[in-house]
């Protein structure tokens, strides 16, 4: 069983529309919560980063983190052809790893006029 | 200004063939990274430095060894190239260890 699990989609919906995208983990030792969007030919860049359980709003960007059940989601509102990239999830280890992330598969987002 | 940079940005080359891919970041960040990311766009981490010393180094081929001539450089050579070592690989750097700043990734194709 891989540590981050993510459906890899692909998932294609129409502009204005609500996107959520999820990743589940099994490593109890993480502890902080990251979303990274990767464009097509490009290197991944962060889009949130977020460490408690709850919601995290940034404009039209929501991360939610629900620690008992080990399920992240990122949730996009109004959706926009430019969000049109690859949603990555990603986990630090912590402690003293220096950042070894572990991602997710991510999952291929559409987002058509 | 480019915060995190590497060359080439393409490489196509033939099976066994030793070549380098160069990064460089001019942020100040002390750890920098490689990551090897596969046609699934599966993102796997290679190797990382922090302050020139080897950090992580995750179960990868002897062929890849990374090199770092000071804070700002992180470059990977890989040696007797396989047809599997075609991926892009991205480097990326981070002050702290979490919030990491990836690069454009090089696409290596092995012929």
């Amino acid at each position: 069983q891989k540590e981050v699990e993510q459906d890899p989609g692909p998932l294609s919906v129409p502009e204005g529309a609500i996107v959520s995208l999820n990743c589940t983990y099994s490593n109890s030792a993480f502890q902080y919560f990251m979303w990274y969007r990767q464009y097509s030919r490009k290197g991944p860049e962060l889009l949130m980063y977020t460490y408690s359980s709850g919601n995290k709003e940034d404009g039209r960007f929501t991360a939610q983190v629900d620690k008992s059940s080990k399920y992240i989601s990122l949730f996009i509102r109004d959706s926009q052809p430019s969000d049109s990239a690859t949603y990555l999830c990603a986990m630090p280890a912590g402690g003293t790893s220096y950042g070894k992330l572990t991602f997710g598969q991510g999952t291929i987002l559409t987002v058509h006029p | 200004d480019t915060a995190v940079s590497q060359t080439p940005k393409y490489l196509v080359t033939q099976m066994g063939n030793d070549k380098s891919i160069k990064c460089e970041q001019n942020l100040g960040h002390d750890t920098m990274y490689w990551y090897k990311q596969d046609s699934k766009k599966f993102l796997k981490i290679m190797f990382s430095y922090n302050n020139k010393e080897l950090i992580i180094n995750e179960t990868v081929p002897n062929r890849f060894s990374p090199k770092s001539p000071d804070k700002a450089h992180l470059n990977l050579h890989i040696n007797s190239l396989e047809l599997g070592d075609s991926a892009v690989y991205f480097c990326a750097s981070s002050p702290s260890g979490d919030t990491q700043y990836f690069g454009p990734g090089t696409r290596l194709t092995v012929l």
